[in-house]
């Protein structure tokens, strides 16, 4: 178990919707990161946040949107969903990006399964 | 974006066997790490590698950070069931936690 929890672990909806994924960091954590993986792109950088506050962007479409919350959880929100964002999304979360602690690396949690129909 | 070319995508040991796997990259990285990946589970830190040419072991399994930062090497002595799963490398350009670049992925089978 890494601590990072996500919810919900799998979830079926339709083209054009939205949905909302959440993710709660290991307790102290303060950055977040969000991934997508999937069978032809691989495992995809989307965006992370850093104690309330957007870090870097990756590959992350415009329909998607992510923030971080005071309590450090984040959630990553989907729109006018696609057949083709269909894949698992994880959620890392690491201390300080910054600190310069080799140490400091990422834990994944166990992802969301994501099925647009 | 970006994927790192790992090889080989698959392997079909048999258990007890050595395994070896390699990772490559057109840019330099300062940090290299190996993760497994269990299916429906999501990728767990097996070694992480901070300095070139660096040699780090964690049980069966040892870990090379190339001497030019644009390669790493993953063994596995001794393979047991357990060991089945995809393994990923993942590159990062500063330390301590910038978005990781991962490879394509090697997925290992135990033949019984």
């Amino acid at each position: 178990d890494s601590g990072v929890t996500q919810t919900p672990k799998h979830l079926i909806t339709a083209t054009g919707q939205r949905v909302t994924l959440r993710c709660s960091p290991r307790s102290g954590d303060l950055s977040v990161y969000w991934y997508q993986q999937s069978l032809d792109q691989g495992l995809q950088f989307l965006i992370q946040y850093y104690n309330g506050e957007e870090r870097a962007k990756g590959n992350i479409l415009e329909r998607f949107s992510a923030q971080q919350f005071p309590d450090l959880h984040s959630e990553l929100n989907l729109s006018s969903l696609e057949l083709g964002d269909s894949a698992l999304y994880f959620c890392a979360s690491s201390v300080n990006p910054r600190s310069g602690n080799p140490s400091d690396t990422q834990y994944f949690g166990p992802g969301t399964r994501l099925t647009v129909l | 974006g970006q994927q790192l070319n790992q090889s080989p995508q698959s392997m079909f040991i048999q258990e007890g066997e050595d395994v070896s796997m390699n990772c490559t990259s057109s840019s330099i990285f300062n940090t290299w790490l190996w993760y497994k990946q269990d299916p429906g589970e999501g990728p767990v830190l097996l070694i992480a590698l901070y300095k070139a040419g660096e040699l780090t072991s964690n049980g069966r399994l040892t870990a090379q950070f190339g001497i030019t930062r644009k390669d790493s090497f993953l063994n596995i002595s001794a393979s047991i069931p357990s060991d089945v799963g995809i393994y990923f490398c993942a590159g990062q350009t500063n330390f301590g936690n910038e978005k990781l670049t991962f490879g394509t992925g090697t997925r290992l089978t135990i033949i019984p």
